[in-house]
């Protein structure tokens, strides 16, 4: 089946570090994906991981590592707006869907 | 980046009523359209795949007959809600994928229904 696990909520202090955990076990595999999202808002891309490493990108990096089914995302000089629920999702290679976690809410308090 | 719009953002409308939820790719062309429920404090769901000229691919649970999903043109996919009752009432967010930049799906805004 395809499962994806990611906490369910975080909190951490503003001007800090935090990393979001996401492991997967799906059929098939072309990509993971994560997504940040505000209250009453659709998504936003913040990275897309194909190959195994880590990917840095200003704030955020990502890492993936396709052996264990793991990735993570990594929110670094916590900002009070980074507040916010974080989507972990793949990309199945069938239909080229892309199956989403349950997502992770992030508090960011001062 | 690329640009998805969705229109209306938001819905009011009585029990038994259809409507009609328009989703554009603004720059860019998308032969594929996803089309996603969220319920409050959930993750999305996928509906629907809907590919450009061709029938919706609808997941398992989905009643085809009452989201109708058309896709008639390269930048252009609706989903209507026929004949909508109050648990209908949802966030629904179309995303589509820009063959030319890779698999980054990118989301529209949303629309979120209420029906009393």
């Amino acid at each position: 089946g395809q499962n994806i696990d990611q906490p369910t909520e975080m909190t951490a202090t503003e001007g800090a570090i935090v990393q979001i955990n996401c492991t997967y076990q799906t059929s098939g595999f072309n990509g993971l994906f994560w997504y940040q999202q505000h209250a009453g808002e659709a998504p936003t891309f913040l990275s897309y991981n194909v190959l195994d490493g880590l990917e840095e990108k200003g704030r955020f990096s990502s890492f993936l590592s396709r052996s264990k089914g793991y990735s993570y995302l990594l929110l670094k000089e916590l900002q009070m707006k980074d507040s916010a629920s974080y989507l972990c999702a793949v990309l199945d290679t069938g239909g080229f869907k892309t199956i989403f976690g349950a997502g992770t809410r992030l508090f960011v308090k001062a | 980046g690329a640009v998805v719009s969705q229109h209306p953002s938001w819905v009011i409308c009585k029990s038994g009523t259809s409507v009609k939820i328009e989703c554009r790719s603004l720059d860019f062309q998308a032969t594929t359209m996803f089309w996603y429920r969220q319920f409050p404090k959930q993750s999305l769901m996928l509906m629907a795949t809907s590919n450009e000229g061709s029938k919706a691919t609808y997941e398992q649970g989905v009643e085809k007959d009452k989201f109708l999903i058309n896709h008639a043109s390269l930048t252009l996919s609706t989903l209507t809600v026929t004949s909508a009752h109050p648990e209908d009432s949802s966030f629904y967010i179309c995303s589509a994928r820009d063959g030319g930049q890779g698999e980054t799906q990118y989301f529209g805004p949303g629309t979120r229904l209420l029906v009393l």
